[in-house]
């Protein structure tokens, strides 16, 4: 079983349409939460970074982290064309420095 | 820009050769990671430099792989013996610190023939 599972997809939907990004995670040892956004033939970009469990919102963009069933979200409002990309999660724990990432979930938001 | 520079942006090579594969970090980065992305999959953790410490090699997957990082700047990755199952791309990330975040280079796409 991997660390970090994450559905790859791909997820298609409509401009406008409220999208849902999910992980599951294994290791109750992580702490910092983070998602990434990676256009086609680019590296990743950080896109939001939670700390434990919560909420944190930036924008259309909001992360929730339930460390109580070890799953995190990533939803985007009002979604548009130009956030077509590959969502990865990615988490690490407390004073660690290597990163465990999701797969990635493609996405296509359909003009 | 100031941004991470990898090169080649693509190489292709016949199995059996050896390839490196360069990085040069945003400039007063500390922290220097390197990935392998395949297909379906997401970042493998290869290996990272943190200041002047010995590397962390934990995530090489065999002796054909290394990585060197020259006073503490420009990285290479080099592997030896190139086989088709090291197609990827290869991604290296810079950061100010462990804890900090990561700043992507925008990848090597390695194909094995």
């Amino acid at each position: 079983q991997k660390e970090v599972e994450q559905d790859p997809g791909p997820l298609s939907v409509p401009e406008g349409a409220i999208v849902s990004l999910n992980c599951t995670y294994s290791n109750s040892a992580f702490q910092y939460f983070m998602w990434y956004r990676q256009y086609s033939r680019k590296g990743p970009e950080l896109l939001m970074y939670t700390y434990s469990s919560g909420n944190k919102e930036d924008g259309r963009f909001t992360a929730q982290v339930d460390k109580s069933s070890k799953y995190i979200s990533l939803f985007i409002r009002d979604s548009q064309p130009s956030d077509s990309a590959t969502y990865l999660c990615a988490m690490r724990n407390t004073g660690g420095f290597k990163t465990i990432f999701g797969a990635g979930t493609r996405l296509f938001v359909k003009a | 820009g100031a941004g991470v520079s990898q090169s080649p942006s693509n190489k292709v090579t016949e199995k059996g050769k050896d390839v490196e594969l360069r990085c040069d970090p945003i400039s007063g980065h500390t922290a220097l990671y390197w990935y392998r992305q395949s297909l379906g999959q997401g970042l493998e953790f290869l290996i990272y430099f943190q200041g002047n410490s010995a590397p962390d090699k934990s995530g090489l997957p065999s002796d054909r792989f290394s990585a060197e990082r020259t006073g503490g700047s420009v990285s290479t990755l080099t592997i030896q013996r190139t086989q088709q199952e090291d197609s990827a791309v290869y991604l290296c990330a810079s950061s100010t610190g462990k804890n900090n975040e990561q700043f992507f280079g925008p990848g090597t796409r390695l194909t094995v023939l």
